[in-house]
């Protein structure tokens, strides 16, 4: 079955870095796009940025452009979120998730999501 | 794009039928997804494509609608649908938008 695992999560002071990972199993993953999405506490859902199934196309929300990198290494079957410039506000979980086509054109929903790593932007 | 939901809380009792109403700015054609979040879990996909059950999802739960307006119907509460749940906009993007989402309560 579709597993993905975040790890990465953590503490860490405002302007310092981070980087997410996300393992997945169960599917071919070099043949699907991933996203990550972000949730607050307490608060509702925000897309964080795509990556296409062979990293050639890559889309960011306009709150991380600049400061967060979406990359894949789909020989270990992992696609990361390396993240700049860390703000209080970017302060949540971070999920990653899968688009449901495969190649092609994303589809732009999620089928799958794992179970989410915290990061907490404080001094 | 700005996703409305409402209400953001809905007290319903087991066994009732509950409407969640979702609103778009724009048009988003059926490119509109549902998912259901319960506290400490990540969101599960509902419905895509405004209408179509995802793999899995019970039959009671149906969405329909098309360009602004959209309603997600869980036909008979049942005690594990309480939660909170998401409609999310894909036909334009990026950004991927969701709505505010609306807490389903036991009343």
């Amino acid at each position: 079955q579709v597993q993905l695992v975040e790890s990465g999560g953590g503490v860490v002071q405002p302007g310092g870095s981070l980087r997410l990972s996300c393992a997945a199993s169960g599917f071919t993953f070099s043949s699907y796009g991933m996203h990550w999405v972000r949730q607050a506490p307490g608060k509702g859902l925000e897309w964080v940025a795509f990556i296409q199934y062979d990293g050639s196309n890559k889309y960011y929300a306009d709150s991380v452009k600049g400061r967060f990198t979406i990359s894949r290494d789909n020989s270990k079957n992992t696609v990361y979120l390396q993240m700049n410039s860390l703000r209080a506000e970017d302060t949540a979980v971070f999920y990653c998730a899968k688009d449901p086509r495969g190649l092609g054109i994303a589809s732009r929903y999620f089928d799958y999501w794992g179970q989410g790593t915290l990061v907490t932007v404080s001094s | 794009i700005v996703m409305t939901q409402s209400p953001a809380t809905l007290s319903v009792s087991p066994g009732e039928r509950a409407t969640l109403s979702c609103r778009a700015s724009q048009s988003v054609s059926s490119n509109l997804a549902w998912y259901q979040q319960k506290p400490g879990q990540a969101p599960r996909l509902l419905i895509y494509g405004a209408s179509t059950r995802a793999n899995g999802i019970p039959a009671r739960f149906s969405g329909s609608g098309s360009g602004t307006e959209f309603t997600l119907t869980i036909s008979s509460l049942q005690s594990e649908d309480f939660a909170v749940y998401y409609c999310q906009q894909y036909n334009n993007w990026p950004p991927l938008i969701f709505g505010g989402g609306t807490k389903v309560e036991i009343k």
